[in-house]
């Protein structure tokens, strides 16, 4: 099962930042925030990944609460591109095998000209 | 670098009869996963191989789904027979102890009638 939750869909003008919330209340003490997303007929892409630290990479920046309970998935300035669907996910850091990759159903990002 | 292949990237079957997909991890990636996805649904891990050892099957279907990786390298994953509601996109995906994530191939249709 899912340990996040986010909203089912967004809107985001283009040029605008795009900013896509998940809630992840249960994370435990080594699991990271991986964002993924996946745009029509295409498999996932990594996006990011984090701990407790802010993170910031040439797609994207992810910011995480100091309680680690919430994150947001910011896109500094939408295109087009970028509408996808965006999944937040919790688990160990790689290379650990152990645990599943549970993606749930995502946040729908629609960009709008 | 070249990413993950996978073929077929689309297939049409009857229901009962056999399919198989073949998936040709990155090189040098000693992980490799399966995941069925259902449409408007997120991916969900079928099996998880370790090189030739299977890691994480529990969520496969083992009396119609089969998979194997004999050399270590690329795999195949087979439905035998097929249901309707077999109907969905199989994607591979593979990870390295250097890598950040899984990388994620382009995935194969796959419509029962």
């Amino acid at each position: 099962d899912a340990k996040t939750t986010q909203p089912p869909s967004m809107d985001c003008a283009e040029g605008r930042a795009a900013n896509l919330p998940c809630n992840h209340s249960t994370i435990s003490g080594n699991e990271y925030v991986y964002w993924y997303r996946q745009i029509h007929s295409q498999g996932p892409q990594y996006i990011i990944h984090g701990l407790k630290n802010n993170e910031t990479n040439e797609m994207a920046s992810l910011i995480i609460t100091e309680d680690r309970k919430s994150s947001t998935l910011i896109l500094p300035h939408a295109t087009l591109r970028d509408t996808a669907v965006y999944y937040c996910i919790v688990r160990p850091a790689f290379p650990n095998t152990g645990n599943q990759f549970y993606f749930g159903t995502g946040t729908s990002l629609t960009v709008i000209p | 670098e070249a990413g993950v292949a996978q073929s077929p990237r689309y297939k049409i079957i009857e229901k009962r009869q056999s399919v198989a997909f073949w998936c040709n991890p990155i090189s040098g990636h000693a992980t490799l996963y399966w995941y069925q996805q259902i449409l408007g649904q997120g991916p969900k891990l079928l099996i998880q191989f370790q090189n030739n050892g299977v890691v994480d099957d529990s969520q496969l279907p083992k009396d119609r789904f089969s998979a194997e990786r004999l050399k270590g390298v690329d795999s195949t994953l087979k439905i035998q027979p097929a249901k309707l509601e077999d109907s969905a996109v199989y994607l591979c995906a593979s990870s390295s102890p250097t890598v950040k994530s899984q990388l994620f191939g382009p995935g194969t249709r796959l419509t029962v009638l």
